[in-house]
């Protein structure tokens, strides 16, 4: 089937805003997601959005949905370098199944 | 909030050997629990759906029999490698969906086992 596709790095200057994109394929999911993972370590959820919403902003995160278009993006406003770490972005495609993005990895540099 | 606790961390195995690996939901029930693999610099792939008190359904291409998982309890899931070899050598990460009526559709995250197969 299809992948759920993301560009496969970013680097960015810190201070800078980072814009992550993400295309998924099923335009039937409910909720899209952005987990974030360091090194060696599980995910954690950043932030999620229901499909209904166009956008939807936390603090410094940003996320930004097209569903004709079937693109999620997830921008950080201000990226510290302890945002350095992988994004994936996730559709659930049937009940609470998640289909994951193949990940971004962001380089924040001092 | 909710918590996901999955041991252990890290194993290293012989070839042939099986492992045992543990998700526990902390202070929460999760009749259901979903198996992840990853592997190195690659996305999670979704492995299994397990069902407390039935049979775990396996996501077509994943050996039932080499990956065994059973749900004994509304807080505890296992996945069991057996006859272990080197392609297996993989991060196992699982979830549970949160018991919140409101957060169905969240879902917590274990730690993630990293197995090593030698």
């Amino acid at each position: 089937g299809e992948d759920v596709e993301q560009s496969l790095f970013l680097s960015v200057r810190e201070g800078d805003s980072s814009v992550i994109n993400c295309t998924y394929t099923d335009s039937s999911s409910t909720y899209l997601y952005w987990y974030k993972q360091e090194p060696g370590a599980g995910l954690q959820l950043l932030t999620y959005i229901f499909s209904n919403m166009d956008m939807k902003q936390d603090q410094r995160l940003t996320v930004l949905l097209n569903k004709k278009d079937k693109h999620l993006s997830l921008r950080i406003a201000d990226t510290q370098t302890g945002d350095s770490a992988i994004y994936f972005c996730a559709e659930n495609t049937s009940f609470q199944k998640l289909v994951f993005g193949t990940g971004t990895r962001l380089l924040v540099s001092p | 909030g909710a918590v996901v606790s999955q041991h252990p961390s890290r194993v290293i195995c012989k070839s042939g050997t099986s492992v045992k690996i543990e998700c526990r939901s902390l202070d929460f029930q999760a009749t259901t629990m979903f198996w992840y693999r990853q592997f190195p610099k690659k996305s999670l792939m979704l492995m299994a759906t397990s069902n407390e008190g039935s049979k775990a359904t396996y996501e077509q291409g994943v050996e039932k029999d080499k990956f065994l998982i059973n749900h004994a309890s509304l807080t505890l899931s296992t996945l069991t490698v057996t006859s272990a070899h080197p392609e297996d050598s993989s991060f196992y990460i699982c979830s549970a969906p949160s018991h919140l009526a409101v957060a169905k559709n969240i879902q917590y995250f274990g730690a993630g086992t990293r197995l090593s197969v030698l």
